[in-house]
């Protein structure tokens, strides 16, 4: 156990639905992240939330919505995705370190692999 | 744009064996290096974290090295259990602050008993 939550596991969605993945984590970090890990391609960085605070968007289609609501909770909100979406999603926290210094470990939930069909 | 490679991309070892898996990066203005393993369908477990002014770090079994000049870093397995068996990714994080860590594709290492 990580200490980073992800819910659901497993999510098979159509092309018209609308879902929301969930992630929590219990380590008291201060920054969150989603990942897209996608078959033979390497992990790709969707977005990064530092204080609650949106500060990074790493030009993802706007049919993935990130949303968070205190330092614990992170949620990415799908509508209308496409079947090329289909990968493991996932969630990481680090604590945030003074300005002008890198962050550190990620500690990364176990995934939601998601389906679209 | 840095990217990062791992050398070979599938491996498969009888146990006991010692083994090294290789990670390259293009851009040497590095922060710092990390190693994860991932089993099938789960998350990333963090293994070992190398700063760029250090030359290696030990976690049991697990050594890891970084030449930043050179852009490489190696994980050294020592007698390898079927346990170890996974996906291990190498992760180097720029050196300017900031968030982003480039991954490598990874290797999937099978240790058979």
């Amino acid at each position: 156990e990580t200490g980073v939550t992800q819910t659901p596991r497993h999510l098979v969605m159509g092309m018209t639905n609308k879902k929301s993945l969930k992630c929590e984590q219990h380590l008291g970090h201060n920054a969150m992240y989603w990942y897209k890990q996608s078959a033979k391609k390497p992990l790709e960085l969707m977005f990064v939330y530092s204080l609650e605070e949106r500060v990074e968007n790493n030009s993802v289609p706007s049919r993935f919505s990130p949303e968070c609501p205190n330092s614990s909770h992170l949620f990415l909100h799908l509508h209308t995705l496409q079947p090329e979406d289909s990968a493991l999603y996932l969630c990481a926290s680090s604590q945030d370190p003074p300005m002008g210094q890198a962050r550190e470990k990620l500690f990364f939930g176990s995934g939601t692999q998601l389906s679209v069909l | 744009k840095q990217e990062v490679t791992q050398i070979p991309a599938a491996l498969s070892v009888p146990e006991g064996e010692n083994l090294v898996l290789n990670c390259s990066f293009t851009d040497s203005a590095i922060y710092n290096l990390q190693w994860f393993r991932q089993d099938p369908g789960k998350g990333l477990t963090s293994l070992l974290l190398i700063q760029s002014s250090q030359r290696e770090q030990t976690s049991g079994r697990l050594n890891a090295s970084l030449d930043k000049s050179s852009g490489r870093s190696t994980l050294y397995i020592a007698a390898s259990q079927p346990g170890d068996s996974a996906t291990y990714l190498c992760a180097v994080r720029r050196e300017t602050s900031g968030s982003r860590l480039t991954f490598g594709e990874g290797t999937q290492l099978t240790v058979n008993p």
